[in-house]
């Protein structure tokens, strides 16, 4: 089964600076149709997740440009640049190559 | 606007029976693979298993299989999760999450103990 690793655990940031969350899989995320299923999301407290990035790199509908993605096989980057207040909360990445399987998450608090 | 509800959660005993229901709208029910994902308190997310368009296919993860089952009614678009032989780590707020795990419902608690 493949496994996903998200650091750092937790993340503390001043507002206006710069987050950076890594995934690393046990395997290649690349699929056979050459499309790498690699999601990210955020889930603030008491809601559920939400998409920000779909396979690697695309925003979805509605998120800021503070936002990117962006990696390739094995490793993969979230970043939050300019954070604001309303980023905080949980972030987690999902893969969806190889059946489904998310990363532990990684908190991000306010220094 | 895409809605899913779920319902359907409660308190059980170790051993019981639960069925949870996901009623979606906003989109094409039939067209999408569903799935349920399910969240500890306090702890992170974890894929339980899918159901296929028709809900001919369906796939579990191993901490759930055989002990829940995922069927589906296009009629009334409508998802639903049947959870036997329930244990204490089962407890934890279920989501439905459509197939390309774009949108999500607000989850329904499901507590296990004696």
């Amino acid at each position: 089964d493949v496994v996903l690793t998200q650091t750092p655990v937790s993340l503390l940031i001043s507002l206006g600076g710069q987050a950076s969350i890594s995934c690393r899989s046990s395997q290649s995320l690349v699929h056979s149709n050459g499309n790498t299923y690699l999601h990210w999301y955020l889930q603030k407290p008491g809601q559920s997740p939400q998409l920000l990035i779909y396979q690697v790199s695309n925003r979805f509908s509605g998120i800021p440009d503070r936002f990117s993605g962006s990696g390739s096989g094995t490793d993969f980057t979230l970043k939050i640049s300019r954070v604001e207040p309303e980023d905080l909360g949980v972030y987690y990445c999902l893969q969806r190559t190889h059946n489904r399987t998310f990363g532990g998450g990684t908190k991000l608090e306010l220094k | 606007e895409v809605k899913l509800v779920e319902s359907g959660g409660g308190l059980l005993k170790p051993g019981g029976s639960l069925k949870l229901s996901c009623v979606a709208s906003g989109f094409t029910f039939s067209n999408y693979w569903m799935h349920w994902v399910r969240q500890a308190p306090g702890k992170g997310l974890e894929w339980i298993g899918e159901i296929e368009y028709d809900g001919t296919e369906t796939n579990y993860a191993p901490s759930i299989k055989d002990r829940f089952t995922i069927s589906r009614d296009n009629a009334k678009n409508t998802l639903y999760l049947q959870m036997s032989s329930v244990r204490s780590e089962d407890t934890a707020t279920y989501f439905c999450t459509e197939g390309f795990f774009a949108y999500w419902g607000q989850g329904t608690l499901v507590t296990v103990s004696s």
